[in-house]
């Protein structure tokens, strides 16, 4: 089963809004990371978020961390249509070394 | 280059061959993963290497896949008798240090159909 769970699965915005994707997961973690995947190519790391941080900034992306609800959320402000991708969540499961990723949020802006 | 290559880009064979991938990761990189996405899906950790220690081969789907890895450099997925299932993207990721505390660095994957 899938440690993160991405929502919306899917979402079209009008370009210039800010777009919000949400990342649900199961069990304690350590850090959450977020990715970009455009299509046909892999993923690009965007932000980490360690366990005892609550918010961190990225030029216009911002990642909100709950651990008592555990859950993360990312913001894009000012969207642009290059911002078009599929965006996931990943966590370490448990402490494992190793990444779960979440089913992704395809996020489409309309110029 | 400075990112991870893989290779080929595209393989198309026949049920039943055995296919090989190949993954060049970022050079100094101790940690290197492997994963398989199906279309429209999310992320499949199928093995994970670091440095000299023992893999961690939890992943993998079945006894047709195998990985290897010499030292810290190229790594190679192999999957024995290909199934139409097995169809799919595998991507390679490299990452310094212990991999689930650090970026990911993924390359553009392998994109396997089998016919």
């Amino acid at each position: 089963s899938q440690q993160g769970e991405e929502d919306p699965q899917a979402l079209s915005i009008q370009e210039g809004e800010n777009a919000t994707m949400n990342c649900s997961y199961k069990t304690s973690i350590n850090n959450l990371q977020w990715y970009r995947q455009n299509s046909g190519r892999g993923l690009v790391h965007l932000i980490l978020i360690r366990s005892n941080e609550r918010e961190k900034h990225s030029g216009r992306l911002r990642v909100t961390l709950d651990t008592s609800k555990k859950s993360s959320s990312l913001l894009i402000t000012a969207s642009r249509a290059a911002d078009t991708a599929s965006y996931f969540c990943a966590t370490d499961a448990a402490g494992a070394q190793k990444l779960v990723f979440g089913q992704g949020t395809r996020l489409t802006i309309n110029p | 280059g400075a990112g991870v290559s893989q290779s080929p880009s595209n393989k198309v064979t026949e049920k039943g061959k055995d296919v090989e991938l190949r993954c060049d990761p970022i050079s100094g990189h101790t940690a290197l993963y492997w994963y398989r996405q199906r279309l429209g899906q999310g992320l499949e950790f199928l093995i994970y290497f670091q440095g000299n220690s023992a893999p961690d081969k939890s992943g993998l789907p079945s006894d047709r896949f195998s990985a290897e890895r010499t030292g810290e450099s190229v790594s190679t997925l192999t999957i024995q008798r290909t199934q139409q299932e097995d169809s799919a993207v595998y991507l390679c990721a490299s990452s310094s240090g212990q991999g689930a505390y650090q970026p990911q660095h993924f390359g553009d994957g392998t994109r396997l159909s089998i016919l």
